[in-house]
């Protein structure tokens, strides 16, 4: 059950994109539709945004979105805002185990 | 409205023993899975253990393995986890999430607040 690699941080100035990825192996990332985004403000649980790779909750706005190639899944942020400052957690359920792994988590700077 | 209230944290000493609860509302609880994820002070999520909607299928991290036992009251609308073998490093807010499946393989959907355990001599 090895945690999920994410980059420790990125960060975007207001307006702008940004992507954070999310590196796995074929028994999670790669071969499975069971992967989630998780972002978390300080001080509060985690809210989940993107679900089943690609799939919006309702009430998250569609600047958010997410795709996956291979063993790599990538959120993207259009339109960064400043409330969108916090952590951002993958998490994808692995075939061998029969459990769900997270991603160290990424922390997102708007400038 | 879903909420999900933890309960049950609190010190504890290395090698005894604490019992979470989850009180679900808002929702048929018997219509999804069920998961504890915990976070460590300044750290990131850690998937811990999660129960089918019959509790039919069970999976724990291979870190509490043996030790932490999941349970569910359906009826009760309750979920619980049985903290065996404390160790220093199970320190950490624990989270209550609902699945968006019955199965669990599905999302988390829906998170507590979380209740936090502290394991110190």
């Amino acid at each position: 059950q090895s945690a999920l690699t994410q980059p420790p941080s990125v960060s975007g100035s207001p307006g702008q994109a940004v992507t954070i990825s999310c590196t796995g192996i074929s028994s999670d990332v790669g071969s499975y539709a069971r992967f989630s985004w998780y972002q978390q403000s300080p001080g509060t649980a985690p809210k989940l945004i993107i679900y089943e790779v690609t799939n919006r909750p309702s009430g998250v706005p569609d600047r958010f979105s997410g795709s996956k190639s291979g063993n790599t899944a990538s959120l993207t942020i259009s339109g960064l805002q400043a409330e969108d400052e916090g952590d951002y957690y993958c998490s994808s359920y692995t075939t061998n185990s029969t459990s769900w792994v997270f991603g160290g988590g990424t922390k997102l700077t708007v400038l | 409205e879903v909420q999900l209230v933890e309960s049950g944290g609190g010190l504890v000493q290395p090698g005894r023993s604490l019992r979470l609860s989850c009180a679900a509302s808002g929702f048929s609880l018997d219509d999804y899975a069920m998961h504890w994820v915990r976070q460590a002070p300044g750290k990131g999520l850690e998937w811990v253990s999660g129960i089918s909607w019959n509790s039919g299928s069970i999976g724990y991290a291979d870190s509490v393995k043996g030790r932490f036992t999941i349970s569910r009251d359906n009826a009760e609308n309750s979920l619980y986890l049985q903290m065996n073998s404390l160790r220093a490093e199970d320190t950490a807010l624990y989270y209550c999430a609902k699945g968006n499946l019955a199965i669990v393989q599905g999302d988390f959907d829906y998170w507590g607040q979380g209740t936090l355990v502290t394991v110190s001599s």
